[in-house]
């Protein structure tokens, strides 16, 4: 089946601790977004990448890294530096049409 | 910058209703605009894709129309189910390299 695959589900992260989201999709797609979802507020965009080895900052980057090294894979690692982290985040690719496809998500928390 | 409102934030109706999302967006210069239907805890799942070329999209039981010169967007679910309960949300592309912007969505319950 094609899709995206956002893992872990739920992750947990521990004060002053680095984690990594992991997102990979079989749909052949050059583009990719990772999204930042709080309640009440729609979906924020943190980084995208149009092409392997290049990435661009979205509205709340600050605190968060990618890398593109391959088109199937684009990681997310949340840092110490984000004083926030805890919410819902969104993985997704664009198609040539273009139409915009999803992951279903990773839940961090911080413990 | 784009800016895209969603109203009304919550909306319940009675199983069996016609109902209408409404979506608005700030600048008309739009390549493309997506509905999408997010389950509590789940990610956005694509419901109808409008290119700025188009007047209106349908899927089953779901109209979506464009009016791009006003800045606005209507889903329209006829005979709403309380399988349609979820969070609807609407999205807009400047180009077709950029990145979607997003509304808050709409919060559906429908009642049995």
């Amino acid at each position: 089946d094609g899709g995206i695959t956002q893992s872990p589900k739920y992750l947990f992260r521990k004060e002053g601790q680095n984690v990594t989201l992991s997102c990979e999709q079989n749909l052949n797609h050059d583009a990719m977004y990772w999204y930042r979802q709080d309640p009440g507020q729609g979906l924020r965009l943190i980084y995208y990448s149009q092409i392997v080895n290049d990435f661009q900052k979205g509205d709340i980057a600050e605190g968060y890294s990618v890398s593109r090294e391959k088109k199937e894979s684009f990681p997310l690692t949340v840092t110490s530096a984000q004083k926030n982290p805890t919410a819902f985040y969104l993985c997704a690719s664009r198609s040539p049409l273009p139409e915009a496809f999803f992951g279903q998500g990773t839940r961090l928390t911080v413990v | 910058k784009q800016e895209v409102t969603q109203i009304p934030a919550a909306l319940s109706v009675p199983e069996g209703e016609n109902l209408v999302l409404n979506c608005s967006f700030t600048d008309s210069a739009i390549y493309n605009l997506q509905w999408f239907r997010q389950d509590p805890g789940k990610g956005l799942t694509s419901l109808l894709l409008i290119q700025s070329s188009q007047r209106e999209q349908t899927s089953g039981r779901l109209n979506a129309s464009l009016d791009k010169s006003s800045g606005r967007s209507t889903l329209y679910i006829a005979a709403s189910q309380p399988g349609d309960s979820a969070t609807y949300l609407c999205a807009v592309r400047r180009s077709g390299n950029t990145p979607l912007v997003f509304g808050k969505g709409t919060r559906l319950s429908v009642i049995a």
